[in-house]
């Protein structure tokens, strides 16, 4: 069964440093997202990517942030200097969308990637 | 905007005992309804879904009826076992916005 898989499963960085999550999406999906989560708490929304541009995004996501499609399989989020408060768990999602009016498919998740920022 | 409200937890109960986890939402447009489950450790996965007024959404013995007269989502199970400890998290989709969460409901179920 086709899945999105995320590397690294756990990244440990020291605070002012880039890191960059890496995601790649089930194949023939055409949406795809970054969503977060700090440890015990609700899921948040930061990006969705459509036709190699950002088609929505969150207030959490802001100038320390962006987001990549380097190739056809990729899909990478950058954090440019983490902070403290960027440890959380970051989950890679896709959907695929139909033609015309047929909308609102689910969302496929990868594992996740926890980040801890020390 | 989009927003889901969840019933705070955790939700402790014995096995085989009946489970209800209340959902309800607010939309713009005509939204797509998903229960979502995250197992100790794991990622999260789609447990069941619910694409118009009055579909019930079905998985695993879990079912969710989709009443947009009360903008609701209730997930309920008969009979839960230890295997459904988890966090659930009800979710909307409207267009082709991204999913909407809840804050998402702990289950504990006790043997």
């Amino acid at each position: 069964e086709p899945e999105v898989t995320q590397t690294p499963s756990h990244q440990v960085t020291q605070m002012g440093q880039e890191v960059i999550l890496r995601c790649v999406p089930i194949s023939n999906h055409l949406y795809f997202y970054w969503y977060r989560q700090i440890l015990g708490q609700k899921v948040e929304f930061l990006v969705s990517f459509y036709n190699n541009e950002i088609s929505e995004k969150s207030e959490i996501f802001d100038d320390q942030f962006s987001v990549e499609r380097p190739d056809g399989s990729n899909f990478t989020l950058k954090i440019r200097s983490t902070k403290l408060e960027d440890s959380a768990m970051y989950f890679c999602a896709s959907s695929e969308n139909g033609a015309g009016s047929s909308l609102n498919t689910e969302a496929f998740f990868g594992q996740g990637t926890r980040l801890t920022v020390v | 905007g989009n927003s889901v409200t969840q019933m705070e937890g955790p939700v402790t109960l014995s096995e085989e005992a009946f489970l209800t986890i209340n959902c309800t939402y607010t939309a713009t447009g005509y939204p797509s309804l998903f229960w979502y489950v995250q197992y100790p450790g794991e990622g999260l996965q789609l447990l069941l879904k619910a694409t118009k007024a009055d579909d019930k959404g079905s998985n695993k013995g879990f079912e969710a009826t989709y009443r947009k007269e009360t903008t609701s989502f209730h997930l309920e199970k008969g009979s839960v076992q230890v295997s459904d400890s988890a966090v659930y998290f009800c979710a909307l989709r409207t267009g082709r916005r991204a999913l909407t969460f809840g804050s998402g409901t702990r289950l504990q179920v006790q043997p």
